[in-house]
């Protein structure tokens, strides 16, 4: 089945540093999309990505798509307390289009 | 509705008796998803429905886990016979068509804790 790791799990930063997590495939992906999730909330959609070595902004973060298209990064610059919450990626799953996502990072922003 | 409806937002159930979650999805969505996410873990796939088709129930973890979709909308899951592990913040979301690449629209959740 599909197997996609998300790294790293927790991650501590001063404010202002930058953040990254990565997500890798076991597999070549059609595309892969990435969500948040605050603390107590649930998960809402950030972006797409759908061709090879994409790469697409908003605001101060960056999302790629690798050119082999089986791992994706999400950069976070300069955080803010704001950006606190887990990560997640979710992959396409077989046959029925339901969604795979990543255990998730959670990003904690020290003030 | 503006977004994905669910009730109840909270409950407390004693072990070995039954729950049923309920869904409201936005309106138009054909595809409908529930997932489980326990404290402090990843989303945890249940089940699917688009349209008319048959269920996806490749994630339900037993036969004490079911769910219907009543005229194409409204969705209840319905959790027999609750056992501890059970709990967990259980998540609807909906899309558009269900196709590759669709983005989901998640609800608040019902946190169920078992007693």
């Amino acid at each position: 089945g599909q197997q996609v790791m998300q790294i790293p799990q927790y991650q501590h930063v001063q404010e202002g540093e930058d953040f990254t997590t990565y997500c890798n495939s076991s597999t070549t992906l059609s595309n892969i999309q990435w969500y948040k999730q605050r603390p107590g909330g649930h998960p809402v959609f950030l972006i797409q990505l759908v061709k090879s070595g994409e790469v697409k902004k908003q605001k101060r973060l960056t999302f790629q798509f690798g050119e082999a298209k089986k791992n994706s990064s999400l950069h976070i610059t300069a955080t803010q307390t704001t950006d606190v919450g887990t990560y997640f990626c979710a992959l396409p799953g077989a046959g029925s289009y339901q969604l795979t996502f990543g255990k998730g990072t959670k990003l904690s922003v020290i003030p | 509705g503006a977004g994905v409806s669910q009730s109840p937002s909270n409950k407390v159930t004693e072990k070995g008796k039954d729950v049923e979650l309920r869904c409201d999805p936005i309106s138009g969505h054909t595809a409908l998803y529930w997932y489980r996410q326990s404290l402090g873990q990843g989303l945890e796939f249940l089940i699917y429905f688009q349209g008319n088709s048959a269920p996806d129930k490749s994630g339900l973890p037993s036969d004490r886990f079911s769910a219907e979709r009543t005229g194409g909308s409204v969705s209840t899951l319905t959790i027999q016979r609750t056992q501890q592990e059970d709990s967990a913040v259980y998540l609807c979301a909906s899309s558009r068509t269900g196709g590759e690449g669709n983005t989901i629209y998640f609800g608040e959740g019902s946190w169920l804790t078992v007693v």
